[in-house]
């Protein structure tokens, strides 16, 4: 049982582009909803995180949105550059259970120069 | 201030031996994840620790164990290792109760042959 699906598994930009990646979950019970970047060879980073009482958080070039009612989530990267290709992760959690993340396939970026 | 260190970074073991894993998490940090990351499963949730307690156990078969010490170290181990324990396992640390993310380790990368 798939909780957290992620779509697409790859995406190819521009740079300069924006990079959209989305999220669903299943579970009602999540309340915490961060996102993660990886580089071969190393863990996961913390990129940006949301809760949902509010609808969308920006922090610098990253924007995750959230539809509560659609159970979806999305990051946005704004100005996509070669250095921001990477793997990344959405992932779900109970707030207070944050050290048991649900991780969603992961989606492979690649941007173009 | 040093991040979360993982020993070893890889591993080769054979089948049926037993293997214990090391992490060292940020100075502070009370609660400890662990994660099996493979290409075909994503990443996946082992346990959770916090002071030496475990909160949270995933899916995961009796073989797969963890403890935490005083000082918030903490291992894991796997005995009886199958060809397919084959993963990056990955520790993540954070100060609990702080709705702090996360800060992920670079893994130690098993191999079971």
């Amino acid at each position: 049982q798939q909780q957290v699906k992620q779509s697409p598994q790859s995406l190819i930009v521009q740079k300069g582009g924006i990079s959209i990646i989305n999220c669903a979950y299943e579970n009602t019970a999540f309340d915490y909803f961060p996102w993660y970047q990886q580089f071969p060879g190393k863990g996961p980073a913390l990129l940006i995180a949301i809760r949902p009482d509010v609808s969308e958080k920006k922090e610098g070039r990253f924007t995750i949105s959230f539809n509560k009612s659609a159970k979806q989530f999305s990051l946005h990267i704004m100005d996509s550059q070669p250095g921001d290709s990477a793997t990344y992760f959405c992932a779900a959690s109970k707030w207070g259970s944050q050290g048991n993340l649900i991780f969603g396939k992961g989606t492979k970026l690649s941007v173009k120069p | 201030k040093a991040g979360v260190t993982q020993t070893p970074r890889y591993l080769i073991k054979t089948r049926g031996q037993q293997v214990t894993l090391s992490c060292s998490p940020i100075s502070g940090h009370r609660s400890v994840s662990w994660y099996q990351q493979t290409p075909g499963q994503g990443l996946q949730f082992l346990f959770e620790y916090f002071s030496e307690t475990q909160r949270n156990k995933g899916n995961f078969p009796g073989r797969f164990s963890g403890r935490q010490f005083s000082n918030s170290r903490s291992e894991m181990n796997v005995s009886t290792l199958e060809l397919g324990d084959s993963a990056l396992y990955l520790c993540a640390s954070s100060l609990a109760g702080t709705g702090m993310g996360y800060t992920f380790g670079s893994g130690t990368r098993l191999t079971v042959v």
